[in-house]
């Protein structure tokens, strides 16, 4: 089952945070997040295990409340470079080892 | 250089016309997948392969067939297209236990 993401979209300016919230109805193992820029492939961005860890990428970083299968991602002091589409990846724990379930996908867009 | 390699990039075709989309990885992954992209959607699971022989369906496998012969290659076969299957798709791969998916550059898919 796919996780859910929210919001669906946001537009931002220059400098301005945002937070992409992912949730599941399922126990999760690990919560991955990816970018995909328009008419690229998802790229890697980090990925946050089972225990509450938070993580960070650049001014990008994520948190994962295990306890409400939730995990969120942060962008502070947004940049041009970071418009692109967010997807949260899923990993079960009854499904551990097994490849990702996306979210929906979040659009950012940043202007100047 | 690591990649993941999807033929082709675009393909337009009609209605029960049978088609292959190859993927070829060069990373010895044992993990390969494959989804396909929707608007609003996101990125659904079509099937996934965790070793080669060993292959099981994802969140919407119906209208699609794949085969694990070889390590590097997960090729994905419709047998008889259907408009509905109109989509951008993308192949990924991954070691067993690693986090990190990498994606090929997606194949745009058109049935008329």
């Amino acid at each position: 089952q796919q996780p859910v993401q929210s919001p669906q979209a946001v537009i931002l300016r220059e400098g301005e945070d945002a937070v992409i919230n992912c949730s599941s109805s399922k126990a999760l193992y690990s919560v991955h997040w990816y970018r995909q820029k328009h008419g690229e492939a998802p790229v890697f961005l980090m990925i946050l295990l089972k225990g509450g860890e938070q993580k960070g990428h650049e001014k990008i970083s994520a948190s994962f409340n295990e306890k409400k299968q939730q995990s969120s991602l942060y962008l502070t002091a947004s940049q041009l470079s970071y418009s692109g589409t967010y997807f949260c990846g899923t990993e079960e724990e009854s499904n551990a080892g097994n490849m990702l379930t996306f979210g929906g996908g979040t659009r950012l867009m940043v202007k100047p | 250089e690591a990649q993941v390699t999807q033929n082709p990039r675009y393909l337009i075709t009609v209605t029960g016309k049978k088609l292959t989309v190859t993927c070829s990885q060069n990373m010895n992954h044992e993990y390969m997948s494959w989804y396909r992209q929707d608007p609003g959607l996101g990125l659904r699971q079509i099937y996934y392969s965790m070793n080669v022989e060993v292959t099981d369906k994802g969140d919407v496998p119906e209208g699609y067939k794949v085969s694990r012969k070889e390590k590097r290659n997960f090729p994905l076969i419709l047998e008889s297209p259907s408009p509905n299957q109109t989509s951008l798709y993308f192949c990924a791969s991954s070691f067993r236990g690693r986090p990190e998916a990498f994606f090929g550059q997606g194949t745009r898919l058109t049935v008329v």
